[in-house]
C-alpha cells in the first residue's frame, strides 16, 4: 500500500515563524503536491513537483516555498506565517504512467495565533 | 481555473438509505476520481473512472464517467453509520496542467 505520512497532525505557530510541513511518500512516486483545506473552499493546490529540485507553482503559492532534495519528501515553508495560513494541509503523491490517482497525507491542521 | 461544480452541499439520511451524489463541470475530464474524508483524515480514494460511460463498483458504492466526460456521479447504497463522512470528486482537466481539480464536497450525515 501506498504511504504518504505528513511530519506533524497539529502544529501551533505565532505569527511571522517560519513554518516547515514535512512530507514522506515510500512508493517511489515522481510527482508530489501540497493543498490546503478550508470550509467552504475546498482542496486548493499550492505547490507541486514533478522530479527532485523541481517545482511548479499551483494556484495559490503566495506566502510559500517549498522544497524536494530528495524524491520521497516534500517540504512546505511558509516564510513568514500568517493568520490567514491557518488551515489544513494536505501532502499527495502519484507515479507517472498511471492513472492520474492521488494518495493523499493524514494531514497537517496548522494554527496561527 | 478548472471548477467541479458538487452536490448536494450535504445530506441528512436515515441508516439503510441509498445515497446519490453528482459532481459536473463546464469543461471535457479524462479521469474521475472519488475520495471519501473521515474528519481530521486525509481522502482516500475510493473509485477511479477512466472511461466515458464507464460504471465502476467497489462494495456498495457505485460510481460513472458521464458520457460527455463532463460529468460523474457517485452511489452508495444501503448506507451504515461509517459512511459518515465528506465526498469529493476530483480530476485531471483534459489539455490542464497539472494536480487535480476538486469540488468543495458533499457532507454524509446519517441520522440513526
Amino acid at each position: 500500500d501506498v504511504k504518504v505520512t505528513q511530519s506533524s497532525r497539529y502544529l501551533v505557530k505565532r505569527t511571522g515563524e517560519k513554518v516547515f510541513l514535512e512530507c514522506v511518500q515510500d512508493m517511489d512516486h515522481e510527482n508530489m503536491f501540497w493543498y490546503r483545506q478550508d470550509p467552504g473552499l475546498g482542496l486548493r493546490l499550492i505547490y507541486f513537483s514533478y522530479d527532485v529540485k523541481m517545482k511548479e507553482k499551483g494556484d495559490i503559492p503566495e506566502g510559500y516555498s517549498v522544497s524536494r532534495e530528495k524524491k520521497e519528501r516534500f517540504s512546505l515553508i511558509l516564510e513568514s506565517a500568517s493568520t490567514n495560513q491557518t488551515s489544513m494541509y494536505l501532502c499527495a503523491s502519484t507515479g507517472t504512467g498511471g492513472g492520474n490517482e492521488q494518495f493523499f497525507g493524514p494531514g497537517t491542521r496548522l494554527t496561527v495565533l | 481555473g478548472q471548477q467541479l461544480n458538487q452536490s448536494p452541499q450535504s445530506m441528512f439520511i436515515q441508516e439503510g438509505e441509498d445515497v446519490s451524489m453528482n459532481c459536473t463541470s463546464s469543461s471535457i475530464f479524462n479521469t474521475w476520481l472519488w475520495y471519501k474524508q473521515d474528519p481530521g483524515e486525509g481522502p482516500v480514494l475510493l473509485i477511479a473512472l477512466y472511461k466515458a460511460g464507464e460504471l465502476t463498483s467497489n462494495g456498495r458504492l457505485t460510481a460513472q464517467f458521464g458520457i460527455t466526460r463532463k460529468d460523474s456521479f457517485l452511489n452508495i447504497s444501503a448506507s451504515i453509520p461509517s459512511d459518515v463522512g465528506i465526498y469529493f470528486c476530483a480530476g485531471p482537466p483534459a489539455g490542464g496542467a497539472d494536480g487535480l481539480t476538486f469540488g468543495k464536497g458533499t457532507h454524509l450525515i446519517i441520522q440513526p
